[in-house]
C-alpha cells in the first residue's frame, strides 16, 4: 500500500537556522514525489517535485530510494518560510493517477 | 487568478441538508480531485475523475457524491449520510494519465469551508 509519512506535526526553528522536514514514503513503484506548500490565507501549491532537482526558494530535497526518504531541506531559514508544508506521491493505478499527502508538518520560523 | 475555483468560499448548513460545492477549472486538465482537509490529518481524497462521466471513489468517499459532465467542472455533494461534514474542502486538478509524466503535478482551488449548524 502506498503511504507518505511525515513524522513532526509542528516545527519551529530560529531564523537563520537549518531546517529539515522529514518525508517517508512507502511504495511498490518508481516514486513520483512532491513537496506542497501553504501560506497563511493561501491556496495550497507546489513546492518542488524530485524529478526536477531544483532549488525552490531556497529548498530542496533529495529523493533517497535506500531509505525511502525525500526530506525538504533549507540551509537558512526565513520568516516567510512559515507554513504547512505536506509531502505527496503520486501513485499509478488502473483507474488513474492518486497523490497520496502526508498529515503535513507546520513549520514556523521565529524571528 | 484563474486556474481553478472554487466556489463559496463559506458554506453553512442545517443538519440533514444536502449542500453541493462547486469546483471549476480553465486549465483544460482532464483529472480533477476533491480532498477534504482537517487539522492533523492532511489531505484525505474524496473523490477523483480522470475523464468526463467517469469518477472513483476516494478514501473516504462514504456520504459524498460527485458528477462529471463537463471536462472543467466537478462538483461535489456533502450529503446528510456525511456523519462529521464540517470541514474544509479542497478541488485539485491535473493534466491527467496521456500528458505530463512525472510534471504532472496537481493544481489546487482556494477551497470552502462547510460548517454544519
Amino acid at each position: 500500500a502506498q503511504r507518505v509519512t511525515q513524522p513532526e506535526k509542528l516545527l519551529s526553528v530560529f531564523k537563520g537556522a537549518p531546517v529539515e522536514l522529514k518525508c517517508n514514503y512507502s511504495y511498490s513503484g518508481s516514486p513520483e514525489l512532491f513537496w506542497y506548500v501553504q501560506y497563511s490565507r493561501q491556496r495550497l501549491q507546489l513546492l518542488l517535485r524530485h524529478i526536477s532537482r531544483e532549488s525552490i526558494k531556497g529548498f530542496t530535497a533529495d529523493l533517497n530510494k535506500g531509505e525511502t526518504s525525500f526530506h525538504l531541506k533549507k540551509p537558512f531559514a526565513q520568516e516567510e518560510d512559515s507554513a504547512m508544508y505536506y509531502c505527496a506521491l503520486k501513485g499509478n493505478t488502473n483507474t488513474g493517477n492518486q497523490f497520496y499527502f502526508g498529515t503535513g508538518t507546520s513549520l514556523t520560523v521565529i524571528p | 487568478d484563474g486556474g481553478i475555483t472554487q466556489s463559496p468560499k463559506y458554506l453553512f448548513r442545517k443538519e440533514g441538508q444536502n449542500v453541493t460545492l462547486s469546483c471549476e477549472q480553465n486549465l483544460n486538465h482532464d483529472a480533477m480531485y476533491w480532498y477534504r482537509q482537517d487539522p492533523g490529518q492532511g489531505l484525505r481524497l474524496i473523490y477523483y475523475s480522470q475523464i468526463v462521466n467517469d469518477f472513483q471513489k476516494g478514501d473516504i468517499a462514504e456520504g459524498y457524491s460527485v458528477s462529471r459532465e463537463k471536462k472543467e467542472s466537478f462538483p461535489l455533494t456533502v450529503t446528510s449520510a456525511q456523519k462529521n461534514p464540517t470541514a474544509f474542502y479542497l478541488c485539485a486538478s491535473s493534466i491527467g494519465l496521456l500528458g505530463g509524466g512525472a510534471y504532472n503535478e496537481q493544481f489546487f482551488g482556494p477551497g470552502t469551508r462547510l460548517t454544519v449548524l
